[in-house]
């Protein structure tokens, strides 16, 4: 257990609906990472986000969008979901913005139909 | 960051040692290794870094080259459930970001 924690963790939904996903970053942990990971795509680098900003950018569509509270809590909110949006989404978390180990949870599977 | 190169698929033994070998011959002097692995569908797992010196945990040992442009993971007696990809990520330290960038990594299939 990495003490990433993804919800939720399997979804379905409908093309052209929205759908927000959650992750709850390791305790003391102040950076978070969004990854995509599609069957014929790999494993892709969405965004970071460091103490609540935005830290860097990766190949991330414009429908998708994300944010990280206070609380550090982030959630990646997918729009206008087409079907080759389905895929593994994980989140990760290390300590500081930088030159430190990185942390997966386990993921959550999107499925769009 | 440095890009590796890694073979797309490796078999051992049950019990045996698993040696998985990485280039990056652009590594710079501030670039660090990185070792995960994701066993199917799970999320990728970190097992061990290093810089320059052999590092070892209580997963694997990392041996580095001298001249840094190659390394090794050695998984001493790998069990079934090692079975998985492993991916080999050179990252810079110190820098404004710490994405990592995943490649293709190495198929690992452990044979009963």
């Amino acid at each position: 257990d990495s003490g990433v924690t993804q919800t939720p963790k399997h979804l379905i939904t409908a093309t052209g609906q929205r759908v927000t996903l959650r992750c709850s970053p390791r305790s003391g942990d102040l950076s978070v990472y969004w990854y995509q990971q599609s069957l014929d795509q790999g494993l892709q680098f969405l965004i970071q986000y460091y103490n609540g900003e935005e830290r860097a950018k990766g190949n991330i569509l414009e429908r998708f969008s994300a944010q990280q509270f206070p609380d550090l809590h982030s959630e990646l909110n997918l729009s206008s979901l087409e079907l080759g949006d389905s895929a593994l989404y994980f989140c990760a978390s290390s300590v500081e913005v930088s030159g430190n180990t990185i942390y997966f949870g386990e993921g959550s599977w999107l499925t769009v139909v | 960051d440095a890009k590796t190169t890694q073979p797309p698929s490796m078999d051992c033994a049950e019990g045996r040692a698993a040696n998985l070998p990485c280039n990056h011959s652009t590594i710079s002097g501030n670039e660090y290794v990185y070792w995960y692995r994701q066993i199917h569908s799970q999320g990728p797992q970190y097992i061990i870094h290093g810089l320059k010196n052999n590092e070892t945990n209580e997963m694997a040992s990392l041996i580095i080259t001298e001249d840094r442009k190659s390394s090794t993971l050695i998984l001493p007696h790998a069990t079934l459930r090692d079975t998985a990809v492993y991916y080999c990520i050179v990252k810079g330290a110190g820098r404004a970001t710490n994405k990592l960038i995943f490649g293709t990594g190495t198929l690992l299939a452990v044979q009963p």
